[in-house]
């Protein structure tokens, strides 16, 4: 069992909708990182999160943590949007090892 | 604009040839690292380095090596030890603040296969 899980794997919208993407982890972390991956291979960081909430833009992200669990959201979603999300925690303790999911394949249809 | 360069982007070698994949950034970011990027496993980390002249292994070191004589240059040689090194790589820059990464960068990536 992956310490950090993600769901969906895949998810497939249409242009307009609101999405979320979840994220779990089992033990206490000391940040936790939305990436976006498209699809040439780059990786972009979009949120670094030690609680609470963030908004850029379209995108949202909330983290609860005494649930252990994070939502990425996009509002308006469109076919751009179309990447691989990936979460990622930041573990305390003597390491700043990070520990990613597995991503959810997000794809927008116009 | 700051960020990181990798190559080359494809790469193709030979069973028992070493191959070096360079990665480059501009961020004064004193933490470096690189990943191995494979179909339905989250990103694994190779090794990082976090001061120019020391490094560390991460969780799957073996068959790899790296140097940091630079701040800005972090790069990583796949040996002919390593037994299944078709992947992805990915380089990664980081300020560290305590445990926390912030302003996480990441390369374009270099795609290794090995014939």
């Amino acid at each position: 069992k992956n310490e950090v899980e993600q769901s969906p794997q895949n998810l497939t919208a249409q242009e307009g909708e609101f999405i979320t993407i979840n994220c779990s982890y089992s033990v206490g972390i000391s940040a936790l990182h939305w990436l976006q991956q498209h699809p040439g291979g780059g990786i972009v960081s979009l949120f670094m999160l030690s609680s609470g909430k963030k908004k850029h833009g379209r995108l949202i992200a909330t983290i609860n943590i005494q649930e252990k669990h994070s939502s990425l959201h996009i509002t308006a979603s469109h076919p751009r949007d179309s990447a691989v999300y990936i979460c990622a925690v930041n573990y305390g303790g003597a390491t700043n090892k990070l520990i990613f999911g597995t991503g959810t394949l997000l794809a927008v249809q116009p | 604009d700051g960020g990181i360069t990798q190559s080359p982007k494809y790469l193709f070698r030979k069973e028992g040839q070493n191959v070096t994949l360079s990665c480059e950034q501009n961020l004064n970011h004193d933490a470096m690292y690189w990943y191995r990027q494979d179909p339905g496993q989250g990103l694994r980390l190779i090794y990082y380095s976090q001061i120019v002249n020391d490094f560390q292994k991460g969780d799957i070191a073996e068959g790899y090596s790296v140097s940091r004589e630079k701040k800005e240059s972090f790069p990583l040689t796949v040996t002919s030890a390593q037994k299944n090194p078709t992947a992805f790589y990915l380089c990664a820059s980081s300020i560290l603040y305590g445990r926390a990464h912030r302003e996480l960068f990441f390369g374009e990536g270099s795609r290794l296969t090995v014939l």
